[in-house]
């Protein structure tokens, strides 16, 4: 099993331009979600999913949009990138259960 | 709204010792807490997982402990080796809120030979 799986591992965009961060697990987990991580800031909740064709607002979710049309797949869009989006994004995914939640390798964007 | 908190921001200790990070949260109605390490540039990984109707964990030299109704978690490390120096981060997942993690800042460890 590969896990969780993030795409791409970096990322220069300029002031305006949009994106799509790919996220996919093969766990077969309902619950999805994606964080960015600032330095002083922690990881903050950004969108989440909690089964396929539901998702909800986190803690800091504008400027992002997320679908949820299958239990594989959370793609994050950023509609219009700032440079207060550069950060260090993580896509992580929940198990039922135990609930243990499993991260991918990150993506580090940066916005010029 | 669940607040996590991790103390201290930053430990350095030598080889060998046994140190204890602490992790603190305002909602007792918490499923679970879930300790990570992230080494620089790197993703998390997880460390061990608590459920709330458990008091601890553990895995090798890794022991944690989880009071609900103090509101606090501790990472206990064991004869602590250069290779344990990362980033240690606490999240708990609520009660009314089981797919969302709430992170504390994290506590940056060093472990000098």
């Amino acid at each position: 099993n590969a896990g969780v799986t993030q795409t791409p591992k970096f990322q220069v965009l300029k002031t305006g331009q949009s994106m799509t961060l790919q996220c996919a697990q093969d766990m077969n987990h309902e619950y999805m979600s994606w964080y960015r991580q600032d330095p002083g800031m922690g990881l903050r909740l950004i969108h989440y999913s909690v089964g396929a064709g539901i998702t909800d607002q986190g803690e800091v979710p504008n400027g992002y949009n997320v679908s949820r049309s299958t239990t594989e797949d959370f793609p994050l869009r950023l509609l219009s990138a700032a440079p207060s989006q550069t950060s260090v994004y993580f896509c992580a995914s929940l198990g039922q259960g135990l609930g243990e939640a499993f991260f991918g390798q990150g993506t580090r964007l940066t916005v010029v | 709204k669940q607040e996590v908190t991790q103390i201290p921001a930053a430990l350095s200790v030598p080889e060998g010792e046994n140190l204890v990070l602490n992790c603190s949260f305002t909602d007792s109605a918490i499923y679970n807490l879930q300790w990570f390490r992230q080494d620089p540039g790197k993703g998390l990984t997880s460390l061990l997982l608590i459920q709330s109707s458990q008091r601890e964990q553990t895995s090798g030299r890794l022991n944690a402990s989880l009071d609900k109704s103090s509101g606090r978690s501790t990472l206990y490390i064991a004869a602590s080796q250069p290779g344990d120096s990362a980033t240690y981060l606490c999240a708990g997942s609520g009660g009314t809120s089981y797919g969302k993690l709430t992170f504390g800042q994290g506590t940056i460890l060093t472990v000098h030979p």
